[in-house]
């Protein structure tokens, strides 16, 4: 069975500060990782996905990730946070062995201070 | 190109009532998810179809929920009997083997 657990539901910055959202997982196969990103009222869009290739990835908006795969780690940052981030954030993992069903963790909301 | 729809965006229904939600899957697309969100959670799924195949329902919370696409396309949920608890937000992801691109959710509002 596969888990998520995004430590802080409530992450509050100041604008221009770095972003940091933590994601680990919980898998006994090599997993897929995957942030979404929820603004109000929306449906998920994806930020970034990690599929075994470099473990540092790079997505959308100038949002990052790196997989370590010893600490199970799949932390998002962003060095400058903008006011426009403010947003849901959810961390994901699949499994190429269950069809690639997503399991999400619960989420962390992103408060950005001007 | 257009992305994943689903329609109605808002369903408000009494305790009791069927409905049915209406998922367009990215053309192309052979997989098809659906997850359901519950307020302040992320979301939990439900059902998963490759092709016109239910491909994994374990999600599905009892037999009161049922789910179709016959022509590997579109796909409806079903929800008969509706409780209070069925409130959510029901999300549709589809994929053509990568990442799951999801559409803008139907809340439904069980009163």
């Amino acid at each position: 069975a596969q888990s998520v657990t995004q430590l802080g539901s409530h992450v509050s910055v100041s604008e221009g500060a770095l972003v940091l959202l933590r994601c680990n997982y919980s898998s006994s196969v090599p997993p897929y990782l995957f942030w979404y990103v929820q603004y109000p009222n929306q449906g998920l869009q994806l930020l970034l996905k990690y599929t075994s290739a470099a473990t540092l990835v790079k997505g959308i908006n100038g949002f990052e990730a790196e997989f370590k795969k010893s600490e199970t780690s799949f932390h998002l940052t962003k060095p400058s946070a903008h006011m426009s981030d403010a947003a849901e954030y959810f961390c994901a993992v699949s499994d190429l062995n269950a069809g690639n069903m997503l399991t999400f963790g619960g989420g962390t909301r992103l408060m950005v201070k001007p | 190109g257009a992305g994943v729809s689903q329609t109605p965006s808002n369903k408000v229904t009494e305790k009791g009532k069927y409905v049915e939600l209406r998922c367009d899957p990215i053309s192309g697309h052979t997989a098809l998810y659906w997850y359901r969100q519950s307020l302040g959670q992320g979301p939990e799924f439900l059902i998963y179809f490759q092709g016109t195949g239910a491909a994994d329902d374990s999600g599905l919370p009892n037999d009161r929920f049922f789910a179709v696409r016959p022509e590997g396309s579109v796909s409806t949920l079903k929800i008969q009997r509706t409780e209070r608890g069925d409130s959510a937000v029901y999300l549709c992801a589809s994929s053509s083997g990568g990442a799951q691109y999801f559409g803008p959710g139907t809340r439904l509002t069980v009163l």
